[in-house]
C-alpha cells in the first residue's frame, strides 16, 4: 500500500517531443505528489509538485496530470530537449501526523534520453 | 541562501575506520533527512531529525550514528562499515515539519566507497 509505481523504467524521446512518465499509488492517504529530476553525480532537485485537490498543475515546459479515482498522475515535459536527460522520480508522501514529519515514497525512477 | 550543502562530496574508507559525513542548510529549515541512494535506484530514508531531535529511524544498523548539533547542521557517523553500505548519501531538508507541501531539498550527496 506504500508503493509508487512508476513507468516506463527509460523512454528515448526525439527533441521537441513529449516525453510522458506515469505514477500510481495504492494509499489514498497520500495528499502531495512531488516529481524530482537526477543528473549523474547530483543529488534530487524538486521539479514539480501537485496535491490531490487539483487535475493538472503547469509550470513552463513540465506539466503534472492528476487522477485521484484512478490514483494515477504523469509528468509530461513538452518541447523536450538534451538537458531534460536525466531520471526523473515521482513520489508521493502524507503528514504522519500534525506533529510529525512528512515521508516521501518514491517511484522507481525513469532514464530519459532526449535525442537530436 | 537556498542550498543544502555536503561534505566531503567522495570519501573512501576501510571497515574498520570511523568517518563522519557533514551537512548544512541556512535556510531556516526545520527539519533534516539522511538518505542512502545506490546506483539506478530511488533514495531510501534512513533518519529523519525534526527540530534537531530524531523522530524517524528507519531501522537504520548501528554502524550509523545520526547527530543534528543545531538547526543548521547534520552530521552521520560512520563506523564498521561493510562493502554494501557503499552509496550516494544524501542530506535533504525542509521547512515545515507536518502539513501538506512540505518541499524536501536535497544536497549533492556524498560518493562512500567502502573497501
Amino acid at each position: 500500500q506504500q508503493q509508487v509505481k512508476q513507468s516506463p523504467q527509460s523512454l528515448i524521446v526525439q527533441k521537441g517531443g513529449i516525453s510522458i512518465i506515469n505514477c500510481a499509488y495504492e494509499n489514498t492517504a497520500f495528499d502531495y505528489f512531488p516529481w524530482y529530476q537526477q543528473f549523474p553525480g547530483k543529488g534530487p532537485a524538486l521539479l514539480i509538485a501537485i496535491r490531490p485537490d487539483v487535475s493538472e498543475k503547469k509550470e513552463g515546459r513540465f506539466t503534472i496530470s492528476f487522477n485521484k479515482s484512478a490514483k494515477q498522475f504523469s509528468l509530461h515535459i513538452m518541447d523536450s530537449q538534451p538537458g531534460d536527460s536525466a531520471t526523473y522520480f515521482c513520489a508521493a508522501s502524507m503528514a504522519l501526523s500534525n506533529f510529525g514529519n512528512e515521508k516521501l515514497t518514491f517511484g522507481t525512477g525513469t532514464r530519459l534520453t532526449i535525442i537530436p | 541562501d537556498t542550498e543544502v550543502t555536503q561534505t566531503p562530496k567522495h570519501l573512501v574508507m576501510g571497515m574498520t575506520n570511523k568517518k563522519s559525513l557533514k551537512c548544512e542548510q541556512h535556510m531556516g529549515h526545520r527539519a533534516m533527512y539522511w538518505y542512502k541512494q545506490k546506483a539506478k535506484k530511488p533514495p531510501e530514508l534512513m533518519f529523519v531529525y525534526s527540530y534537531e531531535k530524531l523522530s524517524i529511524n528507519e531501522s537504520v544498523p548501528s554502524r550509523f550514528s545520526p547527530e543534528c548539533p543545531n538547526s543548521s547542521l547534520l552530521n552521520l557517523h560512520l563506523h564498521a562499515l561493510q562493502p554494501e553500505d557503499s552509496a550516494l548519501y544524501l542530506c535533504a531538508s525542509s521547512q515545515r515539519t507536518s502539513g501538506v507541501g512540505n518541499e524536501q531539498f536535497f544536497g549533492p550527496g556524498t560518493r562512500l566507497t567502502v573497501l
